[in-house]
């Protein structure tokens, strides 16, 4: 089964909005990393968290990594066009190699 | 710079035949993913390799398997397609050791465009 859950699923926003993704895993991850895939499109990197806590903005995306390193979020303020897409979150549990995926949260907004 | 190549892009099949894509890592990237990727869906981990031996299995049904050869491209080959393997498969690669790098980080993936599975 999957091992990290994300919601919301889809995110309608009103265009100038804030909104946030949110990443849940059942075990402890070494890291989690986001990817944005834009409709059509493939995958691509936006970040890496490590550290319990660890915070890093790009512009206006601020990524969380949780205390227990168990969840992730994902705040986008004032919200463009741009930013349309599905935002995967993806944890490497501390006992596994592997990169589980999140389900996603797709992004539509209005102008 | 240069990405990861995929091909081909798209794909029409008939069921029960079978197919073959390729995935040309970024130079130097050590490690090869193969994810699946249904419409609506997040890509589902198939196989992986690292330094031409496969590295990790995951939801890769028995009719597929995988290579990744001496110049490190890989191919998914896939036999027996059935309707429910129409998806879009995507190849990703890193650089990154099996123990992961210092400090808990690891190699981000660069992903291919895709290629495109129809089966009829």
């Amino acid at each position: 089964g999957q091992q990290v859950m994300q919601i919301p699923q889809y995110q309608h926003v009103q265009e100038g909005e804030d909104f946030t993704t949110y990443c849940n895993s059942s075990t402890t991850l070494s890291n989690i990393q986001w990817y944005k895939q834009r409709p059509g499109g493939h995958p691509v990197f936006l970040i890496q968290l490590v550290k319990s806590g660890e915070v890093k903005k790009q512009k206006r995306l601020t990524f969380q990594f949780g205390e227990a390193k168990k969840n992730s979020s994902l705040h986008i303020t004032a919200t463009q066009t741009t930013d349309v897409g599905t935002y995967f979150c993806a944890g490497r549990p501390s006992n596994d190699y592997k990169l589980s995926f999140g389900a996603g949260t797709t992004v539509t907004v209005r102008a | 710079a240069a990405g990861v190549i995929q091909s081909p892009r798209h794909l029409i099949k008939e069921k029960r035949e079978t197919a073959t894509l390729k995935c040309y890592p970024i130079p130097r990237h050590d490690t090869v993913y193969w994810y699946q990727q249904g419409p609506g869906q997040d890509p589902q981990f198939l196989i992986s390799f690292y330094e031409k031996m496969q590295s990790d299995k995951g939801s890769i049904p028995d009719r597929f398997s995988a290579q990744q050869f001496s110049d490190y491209h890989s191919e998914l080959n896939m036999s027996s397609l059935e309707l429910g393997d129409s998806a879009l498969y995507f190849c990703a690669s890193s650089s990154e050791p099996l123990t992961g790098l210092a400090g808990g980080y690891t190699g981000e993936l660069f992903f291919g465009e895709g290629s495109r599975l129809t089966v009829l």
